[in-house]
């Protein structure tokens, strides 16, 4: 199987610009979970997205937004973008969620803010 | 108090040796628990998951659960250069969300 894809891989951006990430799941995973990660805060926790339905969201600003489609494909989206948005994004995808609830990371989108 | 709290690391250890990692948790309630790796510049890569008290082995790897002690641990054994990496412990709680540790960072010296 193909694993999970994230486009762009890399992006330059000005404050105040917006930006939308893309992340293709494992074929047949329905769980999409989007993490940011910095050097100095590590991997923290963005939304996780089950069937087009937000179930859970970290704590980030309003500014950070997502959306999954019916083909389990599913967006990001940072609007004002601050030099602090700096990061990697991460997306990971997991089968129908149960007690195991593996995740299996994309590449990543690394951001740049300037 | 962090969700989950790893040893901060560095830790270096010979090649040859055992390197264990270990990882402490707060929500009782989680009931899932992964080890991941992550080269420099890459993404995090799952190498094992643990949902039973106990020992569970793959390969030269070993994960430990005591859900009593909130309390998980990795062994790698006959460490190799290859193992040099940041090795995340992740807890999975009732609401779907993964809470990483910080990484412990492994040198493995030839």
């Amino acid at each position: 199987k193909a694993g999970v894809t994230q486009t762009p891989r890399y992006l330059i951006k000005t404050r105040g610009q917006q930006v939308t990430l893309s992340c293709s799941p494992i074929s047949g995973h329905r769980s999409v979970s989007w993490y940011q990660q910095t050097p100095g805060q590590g991997l923290q926790f963005l939304f996780e997205y089950f069937s087009e339905t937000q179930r859970n969201k970290g704590n980030f600003p309003g500014r950070f937004s997502g959306r999954q489609f019916s083909n389990s494909r599913s967006e990001m989206n940072v609007s004002t973008l601050e030099l602090g948005d700096s990061a990697l994004y991460l997306c990971a995808s997991s089968p129908t969620p149960g007690l195991s609830y593996e995740q299996y990371f994309g590449p990543g989108t690394r951001l740049t803010v300037t | 108090q962090k969700e989950v709290e790893q040893n901060s690391g560095p830790l270096s250890v010979p090649e040859g040796a055992i390197a264990s990692l270990n990882c402490t948790y707060s929500d009782r309630g989680s009931q899932s628990f992964f080890w991941y790796r992550q080269y420099s510049g890459k993404s995090p890569e799952l190498i094992m998951s643990i949902y039973s008290n106990g020992d569970k082995e793959d390969g030269r790897f070993t994960a430990q659960l005591n859900k009593a002690s909130q309390y998980v641990s990795l062994l790698i054994r006959d460490s190799q250069p290859s193992d040099s990496a940041t090795y995340l412990c992740a807890a999975k709680s009732n609401d779907y969300k993964l809470s990483f540790g910080a990484g412990t960072t492994v040198t493995v010296r030839a």
